[in-house]
């Protein structure tokens, strides 16, 4: 799977957006964008996937530039609950394949 | 989406002595589950990966032997630390993949944490 690389930490103000960037110029055509979020002393959470086009959820957007090489994820109104260490992860959906998880970005919303 | 449940939610046990950990799919049925350990402050490493009905596969430089796994259905696979050492005290963590209308998404336990001491 394609290696990704996010920065170690952000900060955002509670109320306005955060917008976290995530490289994988190594990408492959059928390999998907995932993002998943880890709140302190708990199991990572699903937030998002995409494979080129934008997505978005109740949760998150994802936007996914055109050659593919990078993607933002968008909390588009964070709150103190959004403080989490965010994961951006490449793989394919071959059976066989499993998540692989690098350092992540540490999103501190503050008051 | 899909919930997995982990049993205990934290573990304290003295040096030497075994510890069992449970992962359960609660409304899927997950053909493949993962464990992954997590030291303080660093990323989740994938320890061994688990088919129902055969042998887990193990990531390098995990021991087979130390780290016993047991899959025997589509909703239960159970993580036994062997003789535990504090070296071992950790955050593990399961997850299990749901097989449904050809995606195949990754579903995580809250978590296990085992302080050996």
């Amino acid at each position: 799977d394609a290696k990704t690389t996010q920065p170690p930490s952000m900060d955002c103000a509670e109320g306005r957006a955060a917008n976290l960037p995530c490289n994988h110029s190594t990408i492959s055509g059928n390999e998907y964008v995932y993002w998943y979020r880890q709140i302190h002393s708990q199991g990572p959470q699903y937030i998002i996937h995409g494979l080129k086009n934008n997505e978005t959820n109740e949760m998150a957007s994802l936007i996914i530039t055109e050659d593919r090489k990078s993607s933002t994820l968008i909390l588009p109104h964070a709150t103190l609950r959004d403080t989490a260490v965010y994961y951006c992860i490449v793989r394919s959906n071959n059976a066989g394949n499993m998540l692989t998880f690098g350092g992540g970005t540490r999103l501190m919303v503050k008051p | 989406g899909a919930v997995v449940s982990q049993h205990p939610s934290r573990v304290i046990c003295k040096s030497g002595t075994s510890v069992k950990i449970e992962c359960r799919s609660l409304d899927f049925q997950a053909t493949t589950m993962f464990w992954y350990r997590q030291f303080p402050k660093q990323s989740l490493m994938l320890m061994a990966t688990s088919n129902e009905g055969s042998k887990a596969t193990y990531e390098q430089g995990v021991e087979k032997d130390k780290f016993l796994i047991n899959h025997a259905s589509l909703t239960l696979s159970t993580l036994t630390v062997t003789s535990a050492h504090p070296e071992d005290s950790s955050f593990y963590i399961c997850s299990a993949r749901a097989l449904a209308g050809g995606q195949n998404e990754q579903f995580f336990g809250p978590g296990t944490r085992l302080t050996v001491l």
